[in-house]
């Protein structure tokens, strides 16, 4: 399989702490994903980074990416308890149309 | 704009039988794909299309039929249903292809749940 990996699976926080959640993949790409989901609901797109960047900000998002290591990192900043979510990466593959998703990371803001 | 849409949000299929997943989308965008999401997992590509009357395979394949008769709808196939397939159906569509550094962002649908006994 060429799914990636999503590392912690859970994470558990308070609010107003921050919230990294990392993503290793096995595929050279052209570009990284993150997407948010909301137990039962269709996945949301949150930010894209292309392969020659190494780093990307979104308001609160801040995305890393490093290609030698296969490997990004998703930051939440100031979590709130509507961050509550499922977040996964997904990687675009070189010359196809694939996109492998990660396993996910469960993230939940305690009030 | 709805946006993507899909029908029917739930099903329940006996082994064998055969069912037509919907979906549609408003946007006039050239390239839609159907994901699997199983416990524990992240999405699967099952097919995809980056235009009317053009589909190709994604990562699972296997079981699903698709065609692209129009930009709107992308309807996904099972031809003889298994209990494998039981699995919870995401459809997305994008202007553009996420290859090549493209940066067209993926709208998906809410999905379908299919149970098969």
């Amino acid at each position: 399989s060429q799914q990636g990996e999503e590392d912690p699976q859970a994470l558990s926080i308070q609010e107003g702490e921050n919230a990294t959640m990392n993503c290793s993949y096995k595929t050279s790409i052209n570009n990284l994903q993150w997407y948010r989901q909301n137990s039962g609901r269709g996945l949301v797109h949150l930010i894209l980074i292309r392969s020659n960047e190494r780093e990307k900000h979104s308001g609160r998002l801040r995305v890393t990416l490093d290609t030698s290591k296969k490997s990004s990192s998703l930051l939440i900043t100031a979590s709130r308890a509507a961050d509550t979510a499922s977040y996964f990466c997904a990687a675009a593959q070189t010359g196809a149309n694939n996109l492998f998703f990660g396993t996910g990371t469960r993230l939940t803001v305690i009030p | 704009n709805a946006g993507v849409t899909q029908t029917p949000k739930f099903q329940v299929l006996k082994t064998g039988q055969s069912m037509t997943l919907q979906c549609a989308q408003d946007m006039n965008h050239e390239y839609m794909s159907w994901y699997r999401q199983d416990p524990g997992m992240g999405l699967r590509l099952i097919h995809y299309s980056v235009g009317a009357g053009i589909t190709d395979q994604g990562e699972v394949p296997n079981g699903y039929n698709v065609s692209r008769s129009t930009t709107e709808d992308f309807p996904l196939r099972l031809l003889s249903a298994a209990p494998s397939q039981t699995s919870v159906y995401f459809c997305a569509s994008s202007r553009g292809s996420w290859r090549q550094g493209a940066s067209d962002t993926q709208y998906f649908g809410p999905g379908t749940r299919l149970t098969v006994l």
